[in-house]
């Protein structure tokens, strides 16, 4: 089944330790993209993905790494997590980045002490 | 003001109506997106356009380049269908995606 899948759906963790929110797309998709959505402010960019090594910022990439060593995995690094990093998380990609439409992950509710 | 806005906020109508959601934007764009969310958190890709219109099963995406507005349609609209529907566009020249904060679509029986 074609999908993209996020772990973990649900996190709670205190401020400062580091996490890994990874994510994995089984459709040979060029494009991968990391958003979080907060109450109000809708969906937002955090980075994306144009191919394998080739990443780039969003429109809030503060506090936030990214890396693409493979083409289907795209996991989102948080080195210090704060509580205003709280939110809910989806992993999206897409066959092109212009011609195709995104295939969302599940979500992953995270939650910073 | 924001580069996507979307109108209304919260629409609640009866099983049966025809229900319609707008999306104006400002920039230029390569393409423009309708996403479904529904409760449980869950989001689809409904249409990706870049001109005309689409139709799929009673969902139907317009879009005006020129008047820089979409609307979504949902004809015989049913409980089902409640959800929050999102638009999202791609600037010309840019990677990223800009969305809309979405309109919360409740259907009563």
């Amino acid at each position: 089944e074609a999908q993209v899948t996020q772990n973990p759906r649900y996190l709670i963790t205190v401020t400062g330790k580091k996490l890994t929110v990874t994510c994995s797309q089984n459709m040979n998709h060029e494009y991968m993209s990391w958003y979080r959505q907060d109450p109000g402010l809708g969906l937002r960019q955090i980075y994306y993905s144009m191919n394998v090594e080739v990443t780039d910022k969003g429109d809030v990439p503060e506090g936030y790494k990214v890396s693409r060593k493979e083409k289907r995995n795209f996991p989102l690094i948080l080195e210090s997590p704060s509580p205003n990093q709280t939110s809910l998380y989806f992993c999206a990609s897409s066959l092109t980045l212009r011609r195709s439409p995104q295939h969302f992950g599940d979500g992953t509710r995270l939650s910073i002490l | 003001k924001n580069e996507v806005e979307q109108s209304p906020q919260n629409l609640t109508a009866q099983e049966g109506e025809f229900i319609t959601i707008n999306c104006s934007y400002s920039v230029g764009i390569s393409a423009l997106h309708w996403l479904q969310q529904h409760p449980g958190g869950g989001i689809v890709s409904l249409f990706m356009l870049s001109s005309g219109k689409k139709k799929h099963g009673r969902l139907i995406a317009t879009i005006n380049i020129q008047e820089k507005h979409s609307s979504l349609h949902i004809t015989a609209s049913h409980p089902r269908d409640s959800a929050v529907y999102i638009c999202a566009v791609r600037s010309e020249g840019n990677e990223k995606l800009t969305f809309g904060t979405g309109t919360r679509l409740t259907i009563i029986p």
